[in-house]
């Protein structure tokens, strides 16, 4: 069956990085692209960017640019989502998401489990 | 960009009908029939109840349906059961390669 399965809660410091991973199994993950979705605690969906698995391609949201990195890792059918200069605001819940850009169906139809990130200053 | 507009919270009874609705720009949810609805359960990732503006993905109940009309994307949820309970999201693509999400609309089933 398809699944995400996404890497561990992390609690980092204000300033430090973050990288949390999306390890996907259960069909063919070059094409699909990932996008990255994060919930603050109490707080709506935010959407954060996508990468095609296909090309590695992406996009970034302006707010995060600069400091947000993903990448795939296609022996692993894995994807890594990187967040740099971390604030106390970007404490949440990040969640990736299976988009399927090739037939241009640009909804979320299988999520990870989520991957709480603490930010202490 | 701003989020799309949603009620905050709608209400009903076991049985009865609601409609959230998600209000957005020419430039997003009416210029694009990418709109989406995810249902989200505490402390559980989001589901998929509507994509395509009223598309259903095999194994969600027909009492959901989704509708579009200029710029409102709308959910209608039908013969209300106690667990729809939970908080609902509209999304829409909003060109360029960006996607938006609406506010967040917490459902209540009295």
């Amino acid at each position: 069956q398809i699944q995400l399965v996404q890497s561990g809660a992390e609690v980092k410091k204000a300033g430090a990085s973050v990288k949390v991973s999306c390890k996907a199994s259960g069909y063919n993950f070059s094409n699909y692209g990932i996008s990255w979705v994060r919930q603050a605690p109490g707080q709506g969906l935010e959407w954060m960017g996508w990468i095609s698995a296909y090309n590695g391609n992406t996009k970034i949201v302006q707010n995060f640019k600069g400091r947000v990195t993903v990448t795939t890792d296609t022996s692993t059918s894995t994807v890594h989502m990187e967040l740099r200069s971390l604030r106390s605001d970007d404490t949440a819940v990040y969640y990736c998401a299976r988009v399927d850009f090739i037939a241009a169906l640009l909804y979320f139809d299988y999520w990870g489990q989520g991957t709480l990130v603490t930010v202490s200053s | 960009q701003s989020a799309l507009t949603q009620p905050r919270s709608v209400s009903g009874s076991p049985g009865q009908s609601v409609t959230i609705s998600c209000t957005g720009t020419s430039g997003n949810v009416g210029g694009h029939n990418s709109v989406s609805w995810y249902q989200q359960h505490p402390g559980k990732a989001p589901k998929v109840m509507i994509y395509d503006v009223n598309q259903r993905p095999s194994g969600v109940p027909d009492r959901f349906s989704g509708s579009k009309s200029g710029n409102t994307a709308s959910l209608t949820i039908s013969g209300l059961q106690p667990e729809d309970e939970a908080d609902y999201y509209c999304c829409s693509y909003a060109g360029g390669f960006n996607v938006i999400f609406g506010g967040g609309t917490k459902l209540t089933v009295l």
